[in-house]
């Protein structure tokens, strides 16, 4: 069964630094998300993707975050410059339309930002 | 803006019994999805089940189904026959069905219930 794909699964920063986490969507899927999950709470949208623009963003999705999609295959989110309260697990998705189908998540990135 | 409730934190079932998990949201529009996810300690986020609006019949996957009451707005999830497998945080999820909607193509997730079941 096709896979979304996420690098790292664990990655620690230090406060200020930049960090961009990696996703690999389903090739033939053409809407992609970013969502964020701090420990014990609930997903929260951050961002949707859809024909090389972002469609929609969250009030979470400030100036310090970015997403790229560089050469077809890989979805990029790039937090400038790391808080600790960024600590967080933050998945990945894609969708092949909108409607019925529920997403397919990557298997997430925990970033801790010390 | 559309919200999801999950209003049990917490909930524990003995193994080969049945629980349910309930949800209930707020949306003005008509015609949307419904979906639960199931996140096992590995965090992995996992469809379980989803439910169209447009649709009366309530959905069932094989142990796990719905009581959709879209009068009422609530979503409620059944278990039968649990298993130690199903151990797990279950999240409730809202998806708008409107093209160019402001919440169009985003989930917005319920607070999320852990379930423990006992051997």
């Amino acid at each position: 069964e096709p896979e979304v794909t996420q690098t790292p699964s664990h990655q620690v920063t230090q406060m200020g630094q930049e960090v961009i986490l990696r996703c690999v969507p389903i090739s033939n899927h053409l809407y992609f998300y970013w969502y964020r999950q701090i420990l014990g709470q609930k997903v929260e949208f951050l961002v949707s993707f859809y024909n090389n623009e972002i469609s929609e963003k969250s009030e979470i999705f400030d100036d310090q975050f970015s997403v790229e999609r560089p050469d077809g295959s890989n979805f990029t989110l790039k937090i400038r410059s790391t808080k600790l309260e960024d600590s967080a697990m933050y998945f990945c998705a894609s969708s092949p339309l909108s409607g019925n189908y529920g997403y397919t998540f990557g298997s997430g990135t925990r970033l801790t930002v010390v | 803006a559309q919200t999801v409730t999950q209003s049990q934190p917490e909930m524990s079932v003995q193994e080969a019994e049945t629980v349910t998990l309930s949800c209930t949201y707020d949306t003005s529009e008509s015609d949307y999805y419904l979906f639960w996810y199931k996140q096992p300690p590995s965090r992995q986020m996992i469809l379980v089940i989803r439910q169209e609006a447009y649709k009366q019949q309530n959905a069932t996957e094989n142990r796990f189904s719905v009581n959709f009451q879209k009068a009422a707005k609530s979503f409620s999830l059944k278990i039968s026959d649990s298993q130690l497998g199903d151990a797990a945080m279950y999240f409730c999820a809202y998806r708008s069905a409107k093209a160019g909607g402001t919440s169009y193509g985003k989930l917005t997730f319920g607070q999320g219930t852990i379930l423990t079941v006992h051997p």
